[in-house]
């Protein structure tokens, strides 16, 4: 029972451009969507997240959308970096505070 | 300000075995949550730590068990080794329960291998 999924494994983007990562979920409870950023040999990293209550958070070149009534979220990175090649993974959480996580999606950013 | 620290990077153990990992929270954190990442996969939960209490726990027989201490440090010990225990293990803290939804530190992670 996979409540959040990521179904790109893999996304390849040219430098300068957007990457666009995506994210679905299906548990209506959820009230917290949070972005992890994950390099090879490290722990996962918190990108950004958002609240249910919003539809949009920006942070510098990171923007997270939330379609709650199609349970979507996207991230959204201008102008992809070289540096933002990693595995980025959706993660979501309701009042017991637990993460639920999806897959991973790997970005490339190719020169 | 330390970060999260785990030990041991990797380890080997034969399945059927047991396992203790540990994990040390950041300074000032009180709570610790416990992850299995297999291979390909998103972390899964295992439980959580608030307080030297359990708080909380993901699908993962009684095998998985765990202890913080009172310097909220914690161990994830696994009983009865199978090959599926083949993990990742990461270890997160957070500066209280209700932070732990939206603020966790991850550390590096321990690599075990079940043979």
């Amino acid at each position: 029972d996979q409540q959040v999924k990521q179904n790109s494994p893999s996304l390849s983007v040219q430098e300068g451009r957007i990457s666009i990562l995506n994210c679905d979920y299906t548990n209506s409870m959820f009230d917290y969507f949070l972005w992890y950023k994950k390099y090879p040999a490290e722990g996962p990293t918190f990108l950004i997240s958002i609240s249910s209550i919003k539809d949009k958070n920006e942070d510098g070149r990171f923007t997270v959308f939330l379609n709650k009534s199609a349970k979507h979220l996207s991230l959204h990175i201008v102008p992809s970096q070289p540096g933002d090649s990693a595995v980025y993974f959706c993660a979501a959480s309701g009042s017991n505070y637990q993460l639920i996580w999806g897959a991973g999606t790997k970005l490339i950013i190719k020169p | 300000e330390t970060g999260v620290t785990q030990s041991p990077t990797h380890l080997i153990k034969t399945r059927g075995q047991q396992v203790t990992l540990r994990c040390s929270s950041q300074s000032g954190h009180n709570t610790v949550s416990w992850y299995q990442q297999a291979l390909g996969q998103g972390p899964q939960f295992i439980f959580q730590y608030y307080r030297e209490e359990e708080n909380g726990r993901g699908n993962f027989p009684p095998r998985f068990s765990g202890l913080q201490f009172p310097n909220y440090s914690s161990e994830l010990n696994v009983n009865a080794l199978e090959l599926d225990d083949s993990a990742l293990y990461l270890c997160a803290s957070s500066p209280g329960l209700a932070k732990s939804s939206y603020e966790q530190y991850f550390g590096p992670g321990t690599r075990l291998t079940v043979t």
